[in-house]
This record gives C-alpha cells, structure tokens and sequence, in this order.
C-alpha cells in the first residue's frame, strides 16, 4: 500500500527552528509536496522535492532523501501566524494525479 | 487571477435534499479535484478530472456525482446523503501533474 506518516503534533518557540518529518511507503513516486492549512481554512501549497536535496523558499524549506523514503519540512524563525497544520503528500501509483495526503503535523508555536 | 472559488461556503441539507456545490478557476489549470476532509484529518481524494474527463474516482458513493462542465467548472452533485457525509469539502486545480495545487476556501457541509 502506501502511506505518509508524520507527528501528530509538534510545538516550538517564537523565533526558533522546527523539522516537520515524513516517511513514506509507496511502489511509485514522483516526488513531495508540503501544505499549510490554518484551522478552518484551506490547505496552501508550500512548497515541491522531485529530487533528493534541499529547496528553500524563504523561511521554509523541504528536504527529500528518495533512498531513505523520507523527508521533512524545515520553518525558520518561527512566527505565531504559522501556527498550523502541516502535511505532506505524493502522486500515484493508481494514477499520476492520484494525490494522497500524509497524516498531518499540527505545528503550535508558542511565545 | 490564481484563485479558485467555491460556492456556497457553508450548505445544511437533508438526508433526502438534493444540492449541488460548485468550484470554478481561472488560471488555465486542466486537472480539477474534489476532496473531502473530516475535521483533524488531511484531505481524502474523491475525484479528479483531467482535460475535462474523470479521470479519477476514488470508490465514491454514487450519492456523490460529479461534473466538469467545461476546463473552468467542476460541480458535486449531492443526493441522499447521510449524516456521515458531514465534512469540508475542498476543490482544487493543477497543472496536469498535481504536485502543486490550488485550493478552494471548500464548502462545509451538514447533513442532517
């Protein structure tokens, strides 16, 4: 089958560094995506690994190691507004668009 | 314009109501999805549809029936629903591989 793990819960301080983990299990990949969604909001995209290696986008950046079927979401300098629910997700197999989402982080940030 | 729009924001409906929700972009993206989400859960994929064919379903009820009338729309149609169907209910769009979507603000819905 496949599946996405993550924390169900994560908390960190205003101005620090938090890593959201990943780990997957799939028989096809493409690559991983990260979203924020805010409580009664919707989820906004983040940010994209294709390839094993860092990608940053400003405060963030999402790291992917294909071989070790992981990868994590990294948020710098912590601000209360990303206060948030954070998750991953992948495309297929059963279809190049078949999108599943990981089971989502709930990130606090706390003064 | 990269918004996508989702109509009503909120829906109350009967087990025996038929209703529809409606979810429309404007960025030229040809992949259209609808997901269902339970609250503290992450989004389950529903539907998708790919150059305006479904090309995706992901073992709905037929109580559930979608439509993409042309690569802007994308409706649900609800019929008979049950209590259990209470949920967000998000659209998105894509370029045709969907590693990055766009979200609608989804409708939430209610039955009773």
């Amino acid at each position: 089958g496949q599946s996405l793990e993550q924390p169900s819960e994560v908390t960190a301080v205003e101005g620090a560094i938090v890593q959201i983990n990943c780990t997957y299990q799939t028989s096809g990949f493409y690559g991983l995506s990260w979203y924020q969604q805010h409580d009664g909001g919707a989820p906004t995209f983040l940010s994209y690994n294709a390839l094993d290696g860092l990608e940053e986008t400003g405060r963030f950046s999402s790291f992917l190691s294909r071989s070790d079927s992981y990868g994590y979401l990294l948020l710098q300098e912590l601000q209360m507004k990303d206060s948030a629910s954070y998750f991953c997700a992948f495309r297929g197999p059963g279809g190049y668009q078949k999108v599943t989402f990981g089971t989502g982080t709930k990130l606090q940030v706390i003064p | 314009d990269t918004e996508v729009t989702q109509t009503p924001k909120h829906l109350v409906m009967g087990m025996t109501n038929k209703k529809s929700l409606k979810c429309e972009q404007h960025m030229g993206h040809r992949a259209m999805y609808w997901y269902k989400q339970k609250a503290k859960k992450p989004p389950e994929l529903m539907f998708v549809y790919s150059y305006e064919k479904l090309s995706i379903n992901e073992s709905v009820p037929s109580r559930f029936s979608p439509e993409c009338p042309n690569s802007s729309l994308l409706n649900l149609h609800l019929h008979a629903l049950q209590p259990e169907d209470s949920a967000l209910y998000l659209c998105a769009s894509s370029q045709s591989g969907g590693d990055e979507q766009f979200f609608g603000p989804g409708t939430r819905l209610t039955v009773l």
